[in-house]
């Protein structure tokens, strides 16, 4: 069974930055792109990013640009999520999600990680 | 970007009903749609794709139907493990992917 682990996340002031961390496991995590979606409190799911298999393609949500960077390390299984320059907008439980091989919606997610951004 | 619109926002179902749930799209999808169930405190969980292929483990009472810019969510013989909200998801247009906002299946 595909499994997705999240690490990372907090609470930050307006301005700082965290990184976010998934590690996927029982599937081969360097065959397939990778997202990240966030929901902000009491809201809907919103797509953040996402990256290719190999990483070297990358997009972003226009809200998030510029400001966030996905990466990943096949070596490792892991997706990374590098947020800087955090404000209170981006408040929100953020997953990790894996696409099919060959279709655009997300079969696995991870647990969620709450972000907070306050002051 | 491709606008995702669901109805109704809130659905009350007596157990053993169906439910009938609708995702429109601004633009044409083709068959390019999913549907996520997320009960709270959950991730997501993927429903049906390609609008109307049912994911591994997901009970027969789950059919989806559509194509181009109307879509159908039907649990028939609805169970209360069925409450949730449920979110459509369109992945023709990219990026960015988008959702709808979501229907809240209430058990009455």
């Amino acid at each position: 069974e595909v499994r997705l682990l999240q690490s990372g996340g907090g609470w930050v002031q307006p301005g700082g930055s965290l990184r976010l961390s998934c590690v996927g496991s029982d599937f081969t995590f360097s065959s397939y792109a990778m997202s990240w979606v966030r929901q902000a409190p009491g809201k809907g799911l919103e797509w953040v990013s996402d990256i290719a298999s190999a990483g070297f393609t990358t997009h972003y949500a226009a809200s998030v640009k510029d400001r966030f960077t996905i990466s990943r390390d096949n070596s490792q299984n892991t997706l990374y999520l590098q947020m800087d320059n955090l404000q209170a907008g981006d408040t929100a439980i953020y997953f990790c999600a894996k696409p099919g091989l060959t279709s655009w919606s997300f079969d696995s997610w991870g647990q969620g990680t709450l972000v907070t951004v306050s002051s | 970007e491709i606008v995702m619109t669901q109805s109704p926002a809130t659905l009350s179902v007596s157990p053993g009903e169906s439910a009938t749930l609708s995702c429109r799209a601004s633009q044409s999808l083709g068959a390019d749609l999913a549907w996520y169930q997320q009960k709270p405190g959950q991730a997501p969980r993927l429903v049906i794709y390609d609008a109307s292929s049912r994911a591994t483990g997901i009970p027969a009472r789950f059919s989806g139907s559509g194509s181009g810019t109307d879509f159908t969510l039907t649990i028939s013989s609805l169970q209360s493990d069925d409450l949730g909200v449920y979110y459509c998801q369109q992945y023709r247009g990219w990026p960015p992917w988008t959702f709808g906002q979501g229907t809240k299946v209430e058990i009455k």
